[in-house]
Formats: structure tokens, C-alpha cells, sequence
């Protein structure tokens, strides 16, 4: 079954406790995305990345590190975590084709409270 | 910059009612449109597209039209169920791959 995983789904901390959120899928995608969703905001996108190794900003990238060294996998890191980064958090993916026509694939969220 | 903006919720209707939940959009260029739904607990699943001026998305009774015109991308549903009762959101890609999303729209369908 074609689909995006993340990890842990619901995450308590406290803050400056560095955390790791993980995300795989298992469609062969070049583009990965991170997103957060606030209420009345919608989602931001926080990084995104086109293929290994190549990893850029988003929107609200403060605060967040990235990487993406094998295709299918691509973790959020929050080095120092505060409460500002509570968060509803969501990983995509989508292949690159016709310049931003395709769908993205979501995983299922991971709620996350900094305390 | 790219910019989408929906009706806000919440929409509470009764089964059988019409459904419209308007989207506007500011881009450069010739965007795609989407509608994403997120039913409680779950993550958002695409819901319809339509990636040119003009061009009508459809899905489970659900329709939107690409109108360059208005810059408009409104979502319609003749007969709403309460299975249909979730978050809404419109979103658009510029050819960058970034979805920009509206806020989101709420929307609940009673018996």
C-alpha cells in the first residue's frame, strides 16, 4: 500500500529536550515536504526537499533542521524545542513531474506539545 | 507572493443540504488548484484538482472549476451526508511544488 508513516504520532516535551519526528514513504517520490497546521492559519510549509542531499527553506523554517539522505526518509529535527512549537505537524510527498501538477501524499500527523 | 483565501467556518448543515465553500487565490502565472479534506484524526487526502483555466474537478459528488477570470476555485456538493463533515482546505502550487493552503473550513453535517 502506497503511503507516508510518521513517527512518533503524539509527542509530549518540555522545552530545549532536542526531538526527532521521522517520516518515510514507499513511492519512490523525489519531493518531501514538511508542514505545521495551526488553527485559522492552515498548513505552512517549515522545509522541503527535491532529492538526496537537497534540502531547502520554507515558509516558518526558524527553529527546524532537516535532512535527507536516503530518498525515503526525511526527519524533523527541533534542536531546542519551545512552546511555540506546539503544533499539528505533517509530512508529504509527491513525484516531480509537470512543475507542481501532482498530488501530494500526506502521512497521518503527529501532534506535538512543548511544554 | 502566492496567497489562497477561504470562507471561514464553521458551516454546520443538515443532511441532504447544498454545500459551497468559496476560495480565492492570488498567484503569478497559471497555478494549480486543489481541495485537500481532513476528516477528524486523519491526515489531509486530496480531494479533487484541476490544473488549468477552466478545468472542472470532481470527486465522490463533490465539484470545483478553475475560473481565471474571478481567480475563483469555489467547492460544491448538491447532497451533503454526515460522512461528509471534516476541514476542508483549498490549496494551490505555483509550479515551485509548495502548496500554499487556506486557513481551512469546518464543516459539520447533522442528521
Amino acid at each position: 500500500e502506497a503511503q507516508v508513516t510518521q513517527n512518533p504520532r503524539y509527542l509530549i516535551t518540555v522545552t530545549g529536550k532536542k526531538l526527532t519526528v521521522t517520516c518515510s514513504q514507499n513511492m519512490n517520490h523525489e519531493y518531501m515536504s514538511w508542514y505545521r497546521q495551526d488553527p485559522g492559519l492552515g498548513l505552512r510549509q517549515i522545509y522541503y526537499s527535491m532529492n538526496v542531499e537537497v534540502t531547502d527553506k520554507g515558509d516558518v523554517p526558524e527553529g527546524y533542521k532537516v535532512s535527507r539522505k536516503e530518498k525515503r526518509n526525511f526527519p524533523l529535527i527541533l534542536e531546542s524545542p519551545s512552546p511555540n512549537q506546539t503544533s499539528l505537524y505533517f509530512c508529504a510527498s509527491s513525484s516531480l513531474g509537470t512543475g507542481g501538477r501532482e498530488t501530494q501524499y500526506f502521512g497521518p500527523g503527529t501532534r506535538l506539545l512543548v511544554l | 507572493g502566492d496567497s489562497v483565501t477561504q470562507m471561514e467556518g464553521p458551516v454546520t448543515l443538515s443532511e441532504e443540504a447544498f454545500l459551497t465553500i468559496n476560495c480565492t487565490y492570488t498567484a503569478t502565472g497559471y497555478p494549480s488548484l486543489f481541495w485537500y479534506v481532513q476528516y477528524p484524526g486523519e491526515g489531509l487526502q486530496l480531494l479533487l484538482k484541476a490544473t488549468k483555466a477552466d478545468d472542472k474537478g470532481s470527486n465522490k459528488g463533490f465539484e470545483a472549476t478553475y475560473r481565471k477570470e474571478t481567480t475563483s476555485f469555489h467547492l460544491e456538493k448538491g447532497s451533503v451526508q454526515v460522512s461528509d463533515s471534516a476541514v476542508y482546505f483549498c490549496a494551490l502550487s505555483g509550479g515551485d511544488y509548495k502548496l500554499s493552503f487556506g486557513a481551512g473550513t469546518t464543516v459539520t453535517v447533522r442528521a
